[in-house]
């Protein structure tokens, strides 16, 4: 059972907007920690899409929006595309654990 | 060129130990916190481990606490992962993993090509 709470999958046809939640608590994410989004691609690494809540690094398309609220944060990717097909991870840090923490993975399938 | 390099992957049995590197280049090393990261078949990513800059702090999570020691030398550009008393639930891709330097807690901006951890009698 994760710490960081996502939906374990997500569809959307292309061109559509899909949005994945991350939810977390009073000791990780509402309490101010950053959340970062990661996204990997079939048999690689993760990569970084978001972070510090709502920046993205060079390179990455600004189809891919951040967002955090309370005790939650969510990614939105809008104009779905097939290459967007991955699993993605949220991730912060806990202060009551001390730890990293990654949420479960959301595995997105473009229909 | 960026990049992190992972080596020292293996099969072995439960209870033998192993230690991964992970070789850095293109950036100022000694100024990065480093992490491990793992990725056990078909699951997700878990948090294992993480390094200051210069050595001093080190954290871990619970599963692997008095098994495993991270380590650095940052004349070689070099993380270590000592890991002893393997378990089969150690089984896994290990990356490692680079801490940004913008803000405290920031992103793994950059992340190895993982080296494959399986315990297995």
């Amino acid at each position: 059972q994760s710490v960081l709470t996502q939906p374990p999958s997500v569809s959307g046809a292309p061109g559509q907007i899909v949005t994945i939640s991350c939810t977390g608590s009073s000791s990780n994410i509402g309490a101010g920690y950053v959340v970062h989004w990661y996204q990997q691609l079939p048999g690689t690494a993760p990569k970084l899409l978001i972070q510090g809540n709502i920046n993205r690094p060079s390179g990455v398309p600004d189809r891919f929006f951040g967002s955090k609220s309370g005790t939650s944060a969510s990614l939105a990717i809008t104009g779905l595309q097939a290459e967007d097909e991955a699993d993605y991870y949220c991730q912060s840090y806990d202060s009551s654990l001390n730890d990293v923490v990654f949420g479960g993975g959301t595995k997105l399938t473009v229909l | 060129q960026v990049q992190l390099v992972e080596s020292g992957g293996g099969v072995v049995q439960p209870g033998r130990s192993l230690r991964l590197s992970c070789a850095a280049s293109g950036f100022t090393f000694s100024r990065c916190g480093m992490h491990w990261v793992r990725q056990a078949p078909g699951k997700g990513l878990e948090w294992v481990t993480r390094i200051s800059t210069d050595g001093s702090n080190k954290y871990y999570v619970d599963s692997v606490k008095g098994r495993f020691t991270i380590s650095r030398d940052n004349s070689k550009n070099t993380l270590y992962l000592q890991m002893n008393s393997l378990r089969d639930e150690d089984t896994a891709v290990y990356y490692c993993a680079k801490e940004g330097i913008a803000v405290a807690h920031d992103a793994f901006d950059l992340w190895g090509q993982g080296t494959m951890v399986t315990v297995s009698s």
